[in-house]
């Protein structure tokens, strides 16, 4: 597996304000992914974050809302833009250790409330 | 798109009994895998399940893949505190694509 780091833990941020989380892993990796955690609720796939190019995003999820970084193989980005209390949620960045692999590791999350 | 049930939605049980949890997919998944995620934390692979009928075990946990591919089953034998938490069920079709997660069987113990 992956040692998975992710900035901040949490926050609580106001309406209309971004927030940048921050996912570092200790090897370097194929795919990175983003998932969206809503308080009580399973895992939703926001979007792949590609090396190089803009990051591929999932049905009800857009690059305006959603920017994700990822300068390298082993660190990615993703910014809530425009927060509203809708947002609150835990974001999860996960990673593949190669391309063929089916297995995918969670970092610890960013818990985010919005008031 | 596809989707997973996942049941039951929760469960409490007393320490030492054993648990069954399952997932069904309306549709076929040609890998399978579990998670459990405690409070506070991201989840945690338990199980993957790469082959129709596959059983597989670690520790006190055992997973099959079904034979129709589109379902999975989760056997925590002698269950003990430290099992609490939230368990997941993720199918996917291939490597290259999403994993899609059933709605979580949250598990409490009784010491």
């Amino acid at each position: 597996s992956a040692v998975i780091s992710q900035k901040p833990s949490r926050d609580i941020c106001q309406r209309g304000t971004s927030l940048t989380i921050q996912c570092q892993v200790d090897s370097q990796v194929t795919m990175m992914f983003w998932y969206r955690q809503q308080p009580g609720q399973s895992l939703t796939l926001i979007a792949t974050a590609n090396q190089g190019s803009e990051a591929t995003y999932e049905s009800g999820f857009v690059i305006d809302k959603f920017p994700i970084s990822r300068p390298n193989l082993t660190f990615s980005t993703l910014t809530v833009s425009n927060m509203s209390p809708e947002d609150s949620s835990i974001y999860l960045c996960s990673v593949k250790l190669a391309e063929s692999s089916y297995e995918q590791y969670f970092g610890p999350g960013t818990r985010l409330t919005v008031t | 798109g596809q989707q997973l049930n996942q049941s039951p939605q929760s469960m409490f049980i007393q320490e030492g009994e054993d648990v069954s949890m399952n997932c069904t997919s309306s549709s076929i998944f040609n890998t399978w895998l579990w998670y459990k995620q405690e409070p506070g934390e991201g989840p945690v692979l338990l199980i993957a399940l790469y082959k129709a009928g596959e059983l597989t075990s670690n520790g006190r946990l055992t997973a099959q893949f079904g034979i129709t591919r589109k379902d999975s089953f989760l056997n925590i034998s002698a269950s003990i505190p430290s099992d609490v938490g939230i368990y997941f069920c993720a199918g996917q079709n291939n490597a290259g694509n999403m994993l899609t997660f059933g709605g979580g069987t949250r598990l409490m113990v009784k010491p």
